[in-house]
């Protein structure tokens, strides 16, 4: 079975710059997550999607970054513009349901210059 | 509100010797506990999770851990440890169903042959 893809793996950016991730969760998996991981920390999650619906994005800084799961399958999260804060490592997981073990992604480690 | 405590940085042990790395945590209804595991340049992986039932929970690569409701703490522990053991650990908390992970701010173990 195939694990949660995600990518690019590594993207280095300059500031004011608009950048783009994507993730393709397990298959049926309806549940799929985006966390920020900042280095020596534990992931913040950014937003949660049931399906198509984004049913808890209250850690998403919305005056710069968006995301969408148009068919309740692959997602993308952006950012515009990127800041120099931005630098972490973005990742995706997905889960069966929202009770159950989220499975990760490799992440997409996003260098703002 | 939720949190999850870690409070060792870095845990050192010899190789077969017994391993226990440290995690509390606080919410104020059912918790769902989970530890999981990071290697460099990695998304995270499950290792085992806690809802309901024996206190005693096993998981993958020969790693349990216990909880404890009255000192509101999940360990993580190994009989024998190894030196492809040595990785990052975070434990992580979400409130009944709601599929939101409050991570721990993560532990460095380090296996010493």
């Amino acid at each position: 079975e195939a694990g949660v893809v995600q990518s690019p793996r590594y993207k280095i950016i300059e500031k004011k710059q608009p950048v783009a991730f994507w993730c393709n969760p397990i298959s049926g998996h309806n549940t799929l997550y985006w966390y920020l991981q900042n280095l020596g920390q534990g992931p913040e999650l950014l937003i949660r999607y049931e399906n198509e619906e984004a049913v808890d994005d209250s850690q998403l800084p919305k005056d710069r970054f968006s995301a969408e799961r148009l068919k309740g399958v692959d997602s993308t999260l952006k950012i515009q513009p990127a800041e120099l804060g931005d630098s972490a490592v973005y990742l995706c997981a997905s889960s069966l349901d929202a009770r159950d073990e989220q499975f990760f992604g490799p992440g997409t480690r996003l260098t703002v210059l | 509100a939720q949190s999850v405590a870690q409070p060792e940085d870095q845990v050192n042990v010899a190789e077969g010797n017994p391993l226990t790395v440290k995690c509390t945590y606080s919410v104020s209804g059912n918790p769902y506990l989970f530890w999981y595991v990071q290697y460099p340049n990695r998304g995270l992986q499950f290792l085992l999770k806690y809802i309901t039932g024996d206190n005693l929970v096993k998981g993958s690569y020969g790693f349990e851990a216990e909880f404890n409701k009255s000192q509101t703490s999940f360990h993580l522990k190994k009989p024998s440890a190894l030196v492809s053991d040595s990785a990052l650990y975070f434990c992580a908390v979400s409130l009944d169903n709601t599929g939101k992970l409050i991570f721990g701010q993560g532990t460095t173990l380090q296996v010493k042959p």
